[in-house]
């Protein structure tokens, strides 16, 4: 009874380095979601894919890439990490026919110094 | 364009209190309602939704109706617990993009801390 897997859990990185969070569900949903978490903010969307083989933009795009490697898998990559990228990750999915909600994993805590 | 407006926290409570947390919103059409909540340290889960004007959506004890003519979606719960103590968010889906774009547009959170 997976639903949605992120990995890493906890992340420490130095301003510059790249990283890859890695999300994968097993619901066999179409669409998929990025957002980032910070205090005060709520959650804001980063990227979507609406199905496999389609990305777009969400609200904070810049600094950040993203690949939808199959149906199941939806990475973010930043590529070259800056303080403010500092927030907990949410890596959610949903079926997309209909308005059915979004199913969300535990999230990724990245810190960047 | 399509926004949630959610009461501020945090809310503190006693156990065995009732609890309202105010939610508004702006939309065009009729757009789905979501409450979400979340945990210390874990994810966002689904609480409850509702699709359609004088939907009532219940969940553990938790109830919302979907007002158009106020435009509302209060989450109430007649007598909340320690457990109960998270992040509630609401939320409404776009219907600007329809099908699989289908996107949510989110209020702010409100956390909520329930004393013994």
């Amino acid at each position: 009874n997976a639903g949605v897997t992120q990995t890493p859990k906890f992340q420490v990185l130095k301003t510059g380095q790249s990283m890859t969070l890695q999300c994968a569900q097993d619901m066999n949903h179409n669409s998929m979601y990025w957002y980032r978490q910070d205090p005060g903010m709520g959650l804001r969307l980063i990227y979507y894919s609406a199905s496999e083989g389609t990305t777009d933009k969400g609200e904070v795009p810049n600094g950040y890439n993203v690949s939808r490697l199959n149906k199941r898998e939806f990475s973010l990559r930043l590529e070259s990490a800056a303080p403010s990228q500092t927030s907990v990750y949410f890596c959610a999915s949903r079926e997309s026919k209909g308005n059915q909600p979004q199913h969300f994993g535990d999230g990724t805590r990245l810190s960047i110094l | 364009g399509d926004s949630v407006t959610q009461m501020e926290g945090p809310v503190t409570l006693s156990e065995e209190a009732f609890l309202t947390i105010n939610c508004t919103y702006t939309a065009t059409g009729y757009p789905s309602l979501f409450w979400y909540v979340q945990y210390p340290g874990e994810g966002l889960q689904l609480l409850l939704k509702a699709t359609k004007a004088d939907d009532k959506g219940s969940n553990k004890g938790f109830e919302a109706t979907y007002r158009k003519e106020t435009t509302s979606f209060h989450l109430e719960k007649g007598s909340v617990q320690v457990s109960d103590s998270a992040v509630y968010f609401c939320a409404l889906s776009d219907l600007n993009n329809a099908g699989n774009n289908r996107k949510l547009i989110w209020g702010l959170g409100t956390s909520l801390a329930v004393n013994p």
